[in-house]
């Protein structure tokens, strides 16, 4: 069975661009969180959606946001980019919601790596 | 959300055991603690979880103090493979994971 995927691999922007990140569950997930890893630290939590709706957020500005389709993928939307949105996106799955479920591991893609000029 | 503390980096040699901390002192009486580790240039990979006992899988093994206030991710016969970022995280009910900076592992052949 396919991972999480997560597409592009790799995206270079400027500043005040826009972005949109994509990820596929894996198939019967339906709980999906992103994550932002700066180079040297841990993912940090920005999102979680399950069944369509936003169940949880992190400490992250306006300019972030996201949504899940019927299908359970999910994109993730940066605007306004600064040079600090630099990073690794991470996107991961699970078979419930998270808040429900935290005994159960989360899945994580390969992210996409997000270079701002 | 409980806070965990890791050595920053250690070193094993291959094909020796490896014994990762992991301290948690204010755990709770619900916290599950998970492990996860990331290779280079990969998003992170779900090892082990447990609550109160000590749990082994195909990976690794977790042992958990008898008071849970610190728990140990063994990895019994180390690889280069093995060669990450290991982290030791607290979840409960409604909580989200809280990733810390977690422990690089070096692995010497």
């Amino acid at each position: 069975d396919a991972g999480v995927t997560q597409s592009p691999t790799h995206l270079i922007k400027t500043r005040g661009q826009h972005v949109t990140l994509r990820c596929s569950p894996i198939s019967g997930h339906k709980s999906v969180s992103w994550y932002q890893q700066v180079l040297g630290q841990g993912p940090q939590f920005i999102f979680q959606y399950y069944e369509k709706e936003e169940r949880g957020r992190g400490n992250f500005p306006d300019r972030f946001s996201a949504r899940q389709f019927p299908n359970y993928s999910s994109e993730l939307n940066v605007n306004a980019l600064l040079l600090g949105d630099s990073a690794l996106y991470l996107c991961a799955s699970s078979l419930v919601i998270q808040q429900a479920a935290f005994n159960q591991p989360q899945h994580f893609g390969d992210g996409t790596r997000l270079s701002i000029l | 959300d409980a806070k965990t503390t890791q050595p920053n980096s250690m070193e094993s040699n291959e094909e020796e055991p490896v014994h990762l901390p992991c301290n948690h002192s204010t755990i709770s009486g619900t916290d599950y603690i998970h492990w996860y580790r990331q290779l280079p240039s990969q998003g992170p990979e779900y090892v082990i979880h447990g609550l109160t006992s000590n749990v082994n899988n195909r990976m690794a093994s977790l042992a958990i103090a008898e008071d849970r206030k610190s728990s140990t991710l063994i990895l019994h016969r180390a690889t280069l493979r093995d060669a990450a970022v290991y982290y030791c995280i607290l979840r409960n009910y409604g909580q989200n994971f809280v990733f810390g900076p977690g422990t690089r592992l070096s692995v010497l052949p």
